[in-house]
This record gives C-alpha cells, structure tokens and sequence, in this order.
C-alpha cells in the first residue's frame, strides 16, 4: 500500500549542529515531496519541495536530498538554531491529477542550546 | 506576506451538532484543501477544491461533511452531525499547482 514513514519519532541535536531528518516512501509514482515544519499550535508550514525529476535541491539553510534508487528522502538543516525546534513531516503527492498530500508520521526536532 | 486565515481557532460543541470551520485562502491561489489532525497523529487529506467543484476526496470525507466556497474568498467545512471521533485540528490549505500553504487551524472539541 502507499505510506510515507519517518525513521526517527526524535531527533536532539546541539544549536550549531547540522541536522538530518529521513522519510522513506513506498510509492514509486510519487512525483513530488514536500517537507513541512510545525511548531506547536501552528498549521505545516512550507520548507522546501523537489520533483522526482532532481536528485538534490537547496534552500536558505536547508538541502533536500531525494534517492529514488531507495525511496529516501532527506531534510539537511545547516547550523541549527532553537527556532529550528518543531516537529519535521515530509509529504508527496502524485503529480499525474492527484493533488492530496500524503504526509509521514513527523520527527521532532529537539535543538539543545 | 499573505497567508491562509482560519476562523475560529477553536470550537467546541456537542455531539449531533452541525458546525462549520471557515477558512479564507491566499488571494490568488486556485486550489483549496482541507486536511485534518488528530491529537498526536499524522496529518490526514479530506478534500480538494478546485474551480467550484470537489476534485478529489479521502474515504474519511463521508456524507456529514461538506465543502463550499459561496463568495470570491470564503472556503467552508461543513460537518453536519458531529461524533465525538470528529474532534481534532482543521487545517485549511490553499496553492497552485504545488505547493499548498497551510492555515494555523481550528481545533474542534466535540463532547
């Protein structure tokens, strides 16, 4: 069946560190992945996306890596800081008319000062 | 920045009640979600939205539930009759092709 999983339910890293939240996916037509940052109280809020096209993609900070050879998706987080604290969901859609994210289970992201 | 706007942020009612979760979408997207979350679990795909109509539905969006945009900026959640297992967070989304942009929610309490 199709599911988005997350390795990790808990992730602790020093502020400074770098961080690296996984997911793994079970649907080889997904064609798109989103991940997702939520701090308690708030709705997901957009970090950064990559088609099944693109192997790596980079934000401010932030580097999305995508092994479709192993349906592993990656969060890099450069120099994480206390705001980075919340928990972490990667999400794909099926780019072919379906347009409903499918999200994981979520890692927290604990950054410790 | 513009954002997606929920209202209320929280509503509580009893059981059989009807209630309705009202969102307004980013201004120029043409595509509305819905999404729900219950209390320590993953967040879940309701429905879509996209030129008046219903594109797609999750087997949890049954009969009780309904969506309706009824002006240029409003988008609504219906659920009719509400079960104690219909208390969780209501996260309206809204995007373009891709990426959707998430509400802060309303958290429902049914009792």
């Amino acid at each position: 069946g199709e599911s988005v999983g997350l390795h990790l339910p808990t992730l602790s890293v020093q502020e400074g560190d770098n961080s690296i939240i996984n997911c793994a996916y079970s649907n080889s037509a997904s064609d798109y992945f989103i991940w997702y940052k939520q701090e308690s109280g708030k709705g997901p809020q957009f970090i950064i996306d990559i088609r099944s096209n693109m192997d790596k993609r980079q934000g401010q900070r932030v580097t999305v890596l995508l092994n479709k050879t192993v349906k592993h998706l990656s969060l890099q987080i450069a120099a994480t800081q206390p705001g980075d604290s919340a928990v972490y969901f990667c999400a794909e859609m099926r780019d072919t008319g379906r347009r409903a994210l499918t999200f994981g289970s979520g890692t927290r992201l604990q950054v410790q000062p | 920045e513009p954002e997606v706007t929920q209202t209320p942020s929280h509503q509580v009612t009893q059981m059989g009640q009807e209630v309705i979760l009202r969102c307004v979408p980013i201004s120029n997207h043409l595509y509305f979600y819905w999404y729900r979350q219950i209390l320590g679990q993953k967040v879940e795909f309701l429905v879509s939205f996209y030129n008046n109509e219903i594109s797609e539905k999750s087997e949890i969006f049954d009969d009780q539930f309904s969506v309706e945009r009824p002006d240029g900026s409003n988008f609504t959640l219906k659920i009719r009759s509400t079960k104690l297992e219909d208390s969780a967070m209501y996260f309206c989304a809204s995007g373009g092709e891709n990426i959707q942009y998430f509400g802060a929610g309303t958290r429902l309490s049914v009792l």
